[in-house]
């Protein structure tokens, strides 16, 4: 069973770097038929949609975010990371995982909150 | 920017059918799919390409599409089925990538 999970800090100051990695069991990342994606949601709000990335590390990203953001892939370790740099309290948000496949967000991790404060 | 609009809220009794519609200029021409997220739970798919259904999910989740609307359908709908629900798709021209819908609460009375 496919598992992704979610792992880096729960504490962000303003203006620094959001770092986030997604360890992908059960499966392999560099598999050509998937892409692997990160989503967040702020606490009480809706999805949204960050970015995008293929085992061979071609990269989509949300237009509202490309500026901030860098999305990469590690085949050796079966992980993908998420990077947001120039944090505000806006990014404040439960961060997740996931696998794309045919469009879809398949697996899911458990998510994990990230609060932006000094 | 591309925005996929759904009702805030859609409350439906035990047991009657409950529709969740979610619409966006591309969606004739790009595939829509559905998500169930409870409370502090992931997003669980349970409509892929419109109106394939994912394998566990209940036969009692459907999907439809019609021009630029699709229809999430849960008939006979289960106190279980409470909880939030999201369209998401993608805009024609690949400009904007992914979008997710705004969500919609459904509350079973």
């Amino acid at each position: 069973q496919l598992q992704l999970q979610e792992s880096g800090p729960g504490l962000v100051k303003p203006s620094e770097t959001l770092s986030l990695t997604c360890t992908v069991s059960g499966g392999s990342i560099s598999s050509s038929s998937y892409y692997w994606g990160w989503i967040r949601q702020p606490p009480g709000k809706g999805l949204e949609w960050i970015g995008s990335i293929y085992y061979s590390g071609s990269t989509y990203y949300n237009p509202s975010l490309k500026s901030r953001v860098t999305i990469s892939v590690d085949t050796s370790k079966n992980q993908f990371s998420l990077k947001l740099s120039s944090v505000t309290a806006a990014d404040t948000a439960v961060y997740y995982c996931a696998r794309v496949r045919e469009g879809a967000y398949d697996y899911w991790g458990q998510g994990t909150l990230v609060t932006v404060s000094s | 920017s591309y925005e996929l609009t759904q009702p805030p809220s859609v409350s439906v009794s035990p047991g009657q059918t409950a529709r969740i519609t979610c619409s966006g200029d591309a969606l004739p021409k790009q595939y829509a799919y559905w998500y169930q997220q409870k409370p502090g739970q992931a997003p669980v798919l349970v409509i892929y390409k419109d109106s394939e259904r994912p394998s566990g999910i209940p036969e009692r989740f459907s999907g439809s599409s019609s021009g630029t609307t699709v229809t999430l359908t849960i008939s006979g709908v289960q106190a279980e089925d409470e909880a939030d629900y999201y369209c998401q798709s993608a805009d024609s021209s690949g400009t904007y990538g992914d979008v997710f819908g705004t969500g919609t609460k459904v509350t079973v009375l």
